[in-house]
């Protein structure tokens, strides 16, 4: 059974321009979580998906935004990059709202330039 | 609100060696799960250990078991017979059961691990 899949591996960007991560969860998954490692600010919580609805956002500004399609996948926009917004991003899917596992994706390393 | 506490930044073990990390936690919920993730240099989040506040009996798989002092709010990982391959960032975790947050996982800073041959 394929892993959670995040499309693309590596990203360069520049100030001020926008950018879009794909994430791909485990077949018959229905919620993907996001979110940001930052050597400085450590992995913090982006945004959850489940059955196209986002349940839940954490503490960052309206630039970052996402959405999840009828088939599970999700995307992550990030508009006006700002150099702090260098990072890993992380995608998790779990099979349930309710399922404690969640299986973390290898991840898209932006760096904004 | 939920916080995570890695006091050791780096931790080195010799191989086959048991090693303790240790792991903090403050939180009001009554109902939280308790998370161990293993981190190699690849970025890739690795699923270790799970153990929820009601278990009374502390979580193991296989190498790893989750000693779970609820009183002490402690949730440390043992790995027994330390193997090269255990080299990474490990990170604690945990989240509420029974919330609108029910997913959010709130992360500590992470140990570095290092086995020595």
């Amino acid at each position: 059974k394929a892993g959670v899949t995040q499309t693309p591996r590596y990203l360069i960007k520049t100030r001020g321009q926008q950018v879009t991560l794909s994430c791909s969860p485990i077949s018959g998954h229905r919620s993907v979580s996001w979110y940001q490692q930052t050597p400085g600010q450590g992995l913090q919580f982006l945004f959850e998906y489940f059955s196209e609805t986002q349940r839940n956002k954490g503490n960052f500004p309206g630039r970052f935004s996402g959405r999840q399609f009828s088939n599970s996948r999700s995307e992550m926009n990030v508009s006006t990059l700002e150099l702090g917004d260098s990072a890993l991003y992380l995608c998790a899917s779990s099979l349930t709202d309710s399922y404690n596992e969640q299986f973390f994706g290898p991840g898209t390393r932006l760096t904004v330039l | 609100a939920q916080k995570i506490t890695q006091t050791q930044p780096g931790m080195f073990v010799q191989e086959k060696e048991a090693v303790t990390l240790d792991c903090t936690y403050d939180t009001s919920d009554q109902s939280y799960g308790l998370f161990w993730y293993k981190q190699p240099s690849s970025g890739e989040m690795i699923f270790l250990i799970y153990q929820g506040s009601y278990d009374e009996q502390n979580a193991t798989e296989g190498r790893y078991s989750l000693n779970f002092q609820k009183a002490r709010k402690s949730a440390n990982l043992v790995i027994s017979a330390s193997q090269l391959g255990d080299s990474a960032m490990y990170f604690c975790a945990m989240r509420d059961l029974f919330s609108g947050s029910a997913r959010q996982l709130t992360f500590g800073s992470g140990t570095q691990l290092t086995v020595l041959p």
